[in-house]
């Protein structure tokens, strides 16, 4: 069993539609869930990261981290053609050194 | 620079030559990582260097793969006799320090093709 499991779509979505990406784990030790955004040709940047259990709110993008499910999320309101990318989720344990990422969920908004 | 810079973008090379792929962090960031990732794979940990300390290799997927960081700034990823299943992108990440390995400044990558 991967440490993350993250469905690889591709997602496609009509422009202003809410989307939802989802990863699940299997360490409970994990203390710091990450969300990148990765374009083409280019390397992941971040875009939200939680601490622990509950939500963030950024602009239009939400992460939600649930860790009795071991479930987490990102929700994007008002979906762009500019969101298009693929979405990685990462998790790291404190104190450890090693982020362990999803393989990506790749989303394409249209106009 | 004001990100991370990694060369080459793009690298061709035949099956069983080696390699040398850098990386220049941003400015004042101690820590940096190598990762590679392949087509339908999520990010694989290769290796970490934290200020002065020893590395952590624990990624590296053989002894072909070594790297170094030198002056406690630019890094280099050497891969000896290549394989075809080397080819990939090789990210490089830098963060600030070691408490702040959940944020992540990543280069655009080494895509790496081996023939």
């Amino acid at each position: 069993q991967k440490e993350v499991e993250q469905d690889p779509g591709p997602l496609s979505v009509p422009e202003g539609a809410i989307v939802s990406l989802n990863c699940t784990y299997s360490n409970s030790a994990f203390q710091y869930f990450m969300w990148y955004r990765q374009y083409s040709r280019k390397g992941p940047e971040l875009l939200m990261y939680t601490y622990s259990s509950g939500n963030k709110e950024d602009g239009r993008f939400t992460a939600q981290v649930d860790k009795s499910s071991k479930y987490i999320s990102l929700f994007i309101r008002d979906s762009q053609p500019s969101d298009s990318a693929t979405y990685l989720c990462a998790m790291l344990q404190t104190g450890a050194n090693n982020l362990f990422f999803g393989t990506g969920t790749r989303l394409t908004v249209i106009p | 620079g004001a990100g991370v810079s990694q060369s080459p973008s793009n690298k061709v090379t035949e099956k069983g030559k080696d390699v040398e792929l850098r990386c220049d962090p941003i400015s004042g960031h101690t820590a940096l990582y190598w990762y590679r990732q392949s087509l339908g794979q999520g990010l694989e940990f290769l290796i970490y260097f934290q200020g002065n300390s020893a590395p952590d290799k624990s990624g590296l997927p053989s002894d072909r793969f070594s790297a170094e960081r030198t002056g406690g700034s630019v890094s280099t990823l050497t891969i000896q006799r290549t394989q075809q299943e080397d080819s990939a992108v090789y990210l490089c990440a830098s963060s600030l320090r070691a408490s702040t390995n959940e944020k992540l400044f990543f280069g655009s990558g080494t895509q790496l093709s081996v023939l």
